[in-house]
């Protein structure tokens, strides 16, 4: 597809349940970044991958939030023992670098829900 | 502790008037300002932006100011249309420090533009 690709499109989880989810970026985009939005709030970093560097994880709130991203291609979210505060709108984003004039493009999100 | 504030929730606008949207930020660190538009069920897409070594950028009917020295920018849309009803995300970012891509997004401004 032309566009970032995400899935699910919405996930129900009960809480203490591990969550998994994927981020297909544009091909050829070596940056990638994970957001995400709770409900009223702006969009929040969590991490972002360019190229073979290390990631920048400084936004994941807690060491139960973990991403991983093979090469410059499909990237994985994954929450365990999900709380209801996770509940949010995960959003992927790529880019083809890293600088001026390179904006990310956005996928539809992943609306996760903890019961 | 909100880096990126966008003061208005919400903006009505008579179509063909003028859309002025309003963002302040604290962080001087920031370089990088963008403005993104979402449409519900979707990601986020880009809009516009402005490098700090600016005070003006035009891209056909959306303009943004930024005033370094008030740490505020403002996006401007003339003339409105229904078709521009969305929510209006303003983001900054590090860009000289970090990332272009790593922003920090304020909470939104909802404009309804009526015919």
């Amino acid at each position: 597809g032309a566009g970032v690709s995400q899935s699910p499109s919405n996930k129900v989880t009960e809480k203490g349940k591990d969550v998994e989810l994927r981020c297909d970026p544009i091909s050829g985009h070596t940056a990638l970044y994970w957001y995400r939005q709770r409900l009223g709030q702006g969009l929040e970093f969590l991490i972002y991958f360019q190229g073979n560097s290390a990631p920048d994880k400084s936004g994941l709130p807690s060491d139960r939030f973990s991403a991983e991203r093979t090469g410059e291609s499909v990237s994985t979210l994954t929450i365990q023992r999900t709380q209801q505060e996770d509940s949010a709108v995960y959003l992927c984003a790529s880019s083809p670098q890293d600088r001026e004039g390179t904006e990310a493009f956005f996928g539809q999100g992943t609306r996760l829900t903890v019961v | 502790d909100q880096q990126v504030k966008q003061n208005s929730p919400s903006l009505s606008v008579q179509e063909g008037r003028i859309s002025i949207l309003n963002c302040d930020y604290t962080n001087s660190m920031f370089d990088y300002f963008l403005w993104y538009k979402k449409y519900p069920a979707e990601g986020p897409t880009f809009l516009i932006s402005i490098s700090s070594i600016k005070d003006k950028n035009e891209d056909g009917r959306f303009t943004v100011f930024l005033n370094k020295s008030a740490k505020h920018l403002s996006l401007h849309i003339v003339p409105s249309q229904p078709g521009d009803s969305a929510v209006y995300f303003c983001a900054a970012s590090d860009a000289g420090g970090t990332s272009y891509g790593k922003l920090t997004f304020g909470q939104g401004t909802i404009l309804t533009v009526h015919p």
